[in-house]
């Protein structure tokens, strides 16, 4: 079992939606929980940084870490063209474990 | 702003040569770097661990005398690939942890065309 699981997609929704990308992740001692954005033949760039439970929120970015289910998500409100990017989700214990990645695109 | 910063961005050199590729973090001290490589439409693949002052740690399959990591400074950390081949074609990003050293940030990446 990887420590950190996403679902590759690809996933195409029309402008305006919201966007939900999942990851679960497989050791209960991780605390640090990242969200990174992928456009294509660029490096990827932090999104959202969350510590242990909790929702945080920044514009139209939700990070979401349940804990208790070992699930890690993030919103995406009102969904423009430029979100299309792939998404990696990563967990920090002592290591960090990096998703696949998410390929999203958004319609106009 | 960019907090790490790679460089060049686009290389292209003849099979057999070496390229170095570097790797800055730009203002602030970064005791470990990762190296890591990407194949279009794939997952980052790390290629090793560097750590300032010490022999980079290696992943499993990643030769070590075919990609030279040195990480001299706390702000530098470079690659060498030697001896490319057209196989080394690839994305190679590197990334930096800052500060308490919980999360990552990653640099533009390079983009290595051996011909």
């Amino acid at each position: 079992q990887k420590e950190v699981e996403q679902d590759p997609g690809p996933l195409s929704v029309p402008e305006g939606a919201i966007v939900s990308l999942n990851c679960t992740y497989s050791n209960s001692a991780f605390q640090y929980f990242m969200w990174y954005r992928q456009y294509s033949r660029k490096g990827p760039e932090l999104l959202m940084y969350t510590y242990s439970s909790g929702n945080k929120e920044d514009g139209r970015f939700t990070a979401q870490v349940d804990k208790s289910s070992k699930y890690i998500s993030l919103f995406i409100r009102d969904s423009q063209p430029s979100d299309s990017a792939t998404y990696l989700c990563a967990a920090t214990g002592n290591q960090f474990y990096f998703g696949t990645g998410t390929s999203l695109t958004v319609i106009p | 702003g960019a907090v790490v910063s790679q460089h060049p961005s686009r290389v292209i050199c003849k099979s057999g040569t070496s390229v170095k590729i570097e790797c800055r973090s730009l203002d602030f001290q970064a005791t470990t770097m990762f190296w890591y490589r990407q194949f279009p439409k794939q997952s980052l693949m790390l290629m090793a661990t560097s750590n300032e002052g010490s022999k980079a740690t290696y992943e499993q399959g990643v030769e070590k005398d075919k990609f030279l990591i040195n990480h001299a400074s706390l702000t530098l950390s470079t690659l060498t690939v030697t001896s490319a081949h057209p196989e080394d074609s690839s994305f190679y990003i590197c990334s930096a942890t800052r500060g308490s050293g919980n999360t990552i940030y990653f640099g533009e990446g390079s983009w290595l065309t051996v011909v």
